[in-house]
């Protein structure tokens, strides 16, 4: 079946300017991560998602960034007033939740602030 | 929260020897332990992992070891191929975490034919 898929691939912004970015989950995942990957780095958990549950929200950087997840489906991180230090790929992941562990990632949106 | 710390950050060797990657954690509730291997450009893609109750996994050339005790655990592949050049992450989930993976640094491997 379809994997994760994130849009957009890439994205070029003004410092200032605000992004979305989309992540739709494996269809029937109940839990959703995001992460961030800077460049020749590791990955950075930014947020998880679990079904009906309060959102993970412990590894957001500041206060410029949040997520939602609308209908246990597709979520959207949205970074406010991008700075030039928020340039990164970031990744989505998805689970089928009650107690698997096994995330699979999208292809990441890669964001250039310029 | 937890911290992962893996080993080395680059290793290079030749097609045919065998390669090991290795990580420690922190925290003892820990207990999913999985391999990320990352292409240029690509996305992380689950290669193999284990749980706690578990010492030893295999899935024919890569395997994946875990000592709870001293907490760390490694990745093991054998008759390296130049395919295999990546980037390889190790992360720890579980326990205070939940499903939430905390990475390694990466380790960057490249087999020379």
């Amino acid at each position: 079946g379809a994997g994760v898929s994130q849009s957009p691939s890439n994205k070029v912004t003004e410092k200032g300017k605000d992004v979305e970015l989309r992540c739709d989950p494996i269809s029937g995942h109940t839990a959703l991560y995001w992460y961030r990957q800077s460049l020749g780095q590791g990955l950075e958990f930014l947020i998880y998602f679990q079904g009906n549950s309060a959102p993970d929200k412990s590894g957001l950087p500041s206060d410029r960034f949040s997520a939602e997840r609308t209908g246990g489906s597709v979520s959207t991180l949205t970074i406010q007033r991008t700075q030039q230090e928020d340039s990164a790929v970031y990744l989505c992941a998805s689970t089928s939740g009650q107690g698997s562990y096994e995330q699979y990632f999208g292809p990441g949106t890669r964001l250039t602030v310029t | 929260g937890e911290n992962v710390e893996q080993h080395p950050s680059t290793l290079s060797v030749q097609e045919g020897d065998s390669a090991v990657i290795k990580c420690t954690y922190s925290d003892s509730a820990s207990n999913y332990f999985p391999w990320y291997k990352q292409e240029l450009g690509k996305r992380p893609q689950l290669i193999i992992d284990i749980r706690s109750n578990v010492g030893e996994k295999k899935d024919q050339r890569i395997a994946v070891t875990l000592n709870k005790t001293a907490k760390h655990f490694s990745l093991h592949i054998t008759e390296t191929q130049p395919e295999d050049s990546a980037v390889y992450f190790c992360a720890v989930a579980g326990g205070t975490s939940y499903g939430k993976l905390t990475f390694g640094q990466g380790t960057i491997l490249t087999v020379h034919p």
